[in-house]
């Protein structure tokens, strides 16, 4: 599986935006970018995914670079409820499987 | 919409005991999953299923490990003998995709938490 790279830890305040990074410069031209969250003692909850353009969806919004070894989760106005583990995952489009590293854990303070 | 149905939520058990945990998928989801959560780490697969049938299951131990989904609906992930190591957060989660489609979003359960003393 095609690796990614996170920061172990991210703090933000809140009602302000958040910018999480991931680094994966290993991806193949078939590979989605997906993120998935988990709040505390829940599983992981879908995010947002891509491929090559830009996506936006009621939760967040994900950037991804022009030669997609690098892309960017953004969390317009974090609240309280955003407080979770941000996993940067690559996922080729002929398989489900999902191979999680260890994430962000992005801390919101009020 | 229910959601992915996990069973039980908490186990504690000796080590050598065996222990089964039980998963419901959402209805007429064909992908099941098994992963095992450590405490600290990312969720890591241990088993997928398509229907009823397995579709990678190389990261189960698979002598003490074992799992089943017959009618491709439930499945059950059992663990006999359980070692210390072992304790973790067991997480089912289910699909609608099948192999070549985009989607791919995987819905997650809640967990059964192991602890092996």
């Amino acid at each position: 599986d095609a690796k990614t790279t996170q920061p172990n830890s991210m703090e933000s305040n809140e009602e302000e935006p958040v910018h999480l990074p991931c680094n994966h410069s290993t991806i193949s031209g078939t590979d989605y970018i997906h993120w998935y969250r988990q709040l505390p003692s829940q599983g992981p909850e879908y995010v947002i995914h891509g491929l090559t353009s830009n996506v936006n969806n009621r939760m967040a919004s994900l950037a991804i670079a022009e030669d997609r070894k690098s892309s960017t989760l953004i969390l317009h106005r974090a609240t309280l409820r955003d407080a979770a583990v941000y996993y940067c995952i690559l996922r080729d489009y002929t398989g489900n499987m999902l191979t999680f590293g260890g994430g962000t854990r992005l801390m919101v303070k009020p | 919409e229910a959601g992915v149905a996990q069973s039980p939520r908490y186990k504690i058990i000796e080590k050598r005991q065996s222990v089964a945990f039980w998963c419901n998928p959402i209805s007429g989801h064909a992908t099941l999953y098994w992963y095992q959560q450590i405490l600290g780490q990312g969720p890591k697969l241990l088993i997928q299923f398509q229907n009823n049938g397995v579709v990678d299951d190389s990261q189960l131990p698979k002598d003490r490990f074992s799992a089943e989904r017959l009618k491709g609906v439930d499945s059950t992930l059992k663990i006999q003998p359980a070692k210390l190591e072992d304790s973790a957060v067991y997480l089912c989660a289910s699909s609608l995709a099948n192999r070549g489609l985009d989607t791919g979003e995987l819905f997650f359960g809640e967990g059964s938490r192991l602890t092996v003393l």
